[in-house]
């Protein structure tokens, strides 16, 4: 098993871009999560599936969109990219309860 | 609303030494409590847990205790080894099923 696989590893984006952060799961866990960690922060949830057509906000959403149309898949968007996303995403899921959560590696995203 | 605290970093100690890295919460019920470590270039895995008072989760050497009277859950180590060089991170889900995350704690081990 891959585990939680996230792409990709590094972007740079201009202000005002948009992109999608991809995530995927072959451990047909039902919870699905995207947090943000930024440095001396700790990780910060912005958003969650508790399974496929089902998504929720978490702490910090704005600037956010997410969609889970599978359950394998959970990607992230951001529309109009700005500074205050630069941060590293991390991407995680749970098999029946948001106990014991798997991490994927993580995408750094700088926005200048 | 839920929080972690735990102790800034970095910790910087020689192989074998003995490392406690301390963390109170604040929750409104009776949480589960974590710790978690990422290592260099990776994301995060889960360490060990404890779900209710006076439990003691263990794995990898390290330990940590739920203290309901203190609200604490120290992360313990006897001999530190240079593979533990991480990032370690407290945390807890109440009963809004959501991880709570302290700030995180460097460690460094020097060999």
């Amino acid at each position: 098993n891959a585990g939680v696989t996230q792409t990709p590893k590094f972007r740079i984006l201009k202000i005002g871009q948009s992109m999608t952060l991809q995530c995927t799961q072959d451990m047909n866990h039902n919870y699905m999560y995207w947090y943000r960690q930024d440095p001396g922060m700790g990780l910060k949830l912005i958003y969650y599936s508790v399974g496929a057509g089902i998504t929720d906000k978490g702490e910090v959403p704005n600037g956010y969109n997410v969609s889970r149309s599978t359950t394998e898949d959970f990607p992230l968007r951001l529309e109009l990219a700005a500074p205050s996303q630069t941060s590293v995403y991390f991407c995680a899921s749970s098999p029946f309860t948001p106990d014991e959560q798997y991490f994927g590696p993580g995408t750094r995203l700088t926005v200048t | 609303g839920n929080s972690v605290t735990q102790m800034e970093g970095p910790v910087t100690l020689s192989e074998e030494a003995f490392l406690t890295i301390n963390c109170t919460y604040t929750a409104t019920g009776y949480p589960s409590l974590f710790w978690y470590v990422q290592y260099p270039g990776e994301g995060l895995q889960l360490l060990l847990k404890a779900t209710k008072a006076d439990d003691k989760g263990s794995n990898k050497g390290f330990e940590a205790t739920y203290r309901k009277e203190t609200t604490s859950f120290h992360l313990e180590k006897g001999s530190v080894q240079v593979s533990d060089s991480a990032v370690y991170f407290c945390a807890l889900i109440d009963n809004d099923y959501k991880l709570s995350f302290g700030a995180g704690t460097t460690v460094t081990v020097r060999a």
